[in-house]
């Protein structure tokens, strides 16, 4: 398996909603990340996952919160969010936080917030 | 901090050779990335440089000189479907060895 599965594809939610975000992968990577990506816009570092261990947290505002309950998944729980939150959100996973070869992505979760 | 450029905008012709330029601005260079983004898909890895030269893989070359902060890639026999988004990423020692992502070249291909 070398893929980054995220679920789901599409996610709809209105601002006093709840909702996860989730990415699985069984390559067996120990570093996981959240991107996030507004249209034309390249994408921008939220979190690091270092082995199950949260590493960076970019300034995010409190209403999203990442979980990693083992080293194939990790999550992303939405509370409260406002409409300039609707983006595409990225899941990636690399072998190590230094790695050589790059990050594999999955392929979004495209959110709109309404 | 990090300061990454690139082209906003691209166009070439089927059949022809396009080279997309990256210039960065890090004290903690740790290694540059070439990615392809279709509209609406997920960044796919194309290449990586963290010695100075050039890299070939295929129809796709990236090159690299750290003293000038600079690299690029370089598409050769150019498809319809090379019709994407190309993002250069650095990697910081400054940044927890995470990437920077550029602002990305969108290239579009004519026939």
């Amino acid at each position: 398996d070398t893929e980054v599965t995220q679920t789901p594809k599409h996610l709809v939610m209105g601002m006093t909603n709840k909702k996860s975000l989730k990415c699985e992968q069984h390559m067996g990577h120990r570093a996981m990340y959240w991107y996030k990506q507004k249209a034309k816009k390249p994408p921008e570092l939220m979190f690091v996952y270092s082995y199950e261990k949260l590493s960076i947290n970019e300034s995010v505002p409190s209403r999203f919160s990442p979980e990693c309950p083992n080293s194939s998944l990790l999550n992303l729980h939405l509370h409260a969010l406002q409409p300039e939150d609707s983006a595409l959100y990225l899941c990636a996973s690399s072998q190590d936080p230094g790695t050589d070869y790059g990050y594999t992505f999955g392929s979004g979760t495209r959110l709109t917030v309404v | 901090g990090q300061n990454i450029d690139q082209p906003t905008e691209m166009t070439a012709t089927e059949g022809a050779i396009v080279q997309i330029n990256c210039t960065y601005q890090t004290s903690g260079f740790n290694g540059l990335f070439w990615y392809q983004q279709h509209a609406g898909e997920a960044p796919t890895f194309l290449s990586y440089n963290v010695l100075d030269g050039l890299e070939e893989k295929g129809r796709f070359s990236s090159f690299l000189s750290r003293s000038k902060g600079y690299s690029y890639l370089l598409l050769k026999e150019l498809q319809m479907k090379d019709s994407a988004s190309y993002l250069c990423a650095v990697r910081d020692r400054n940044y927890g060895q995470n990437f920077v992502f550029g602002p990305g070249t969108r290239l579009s291909v004519l026939p």
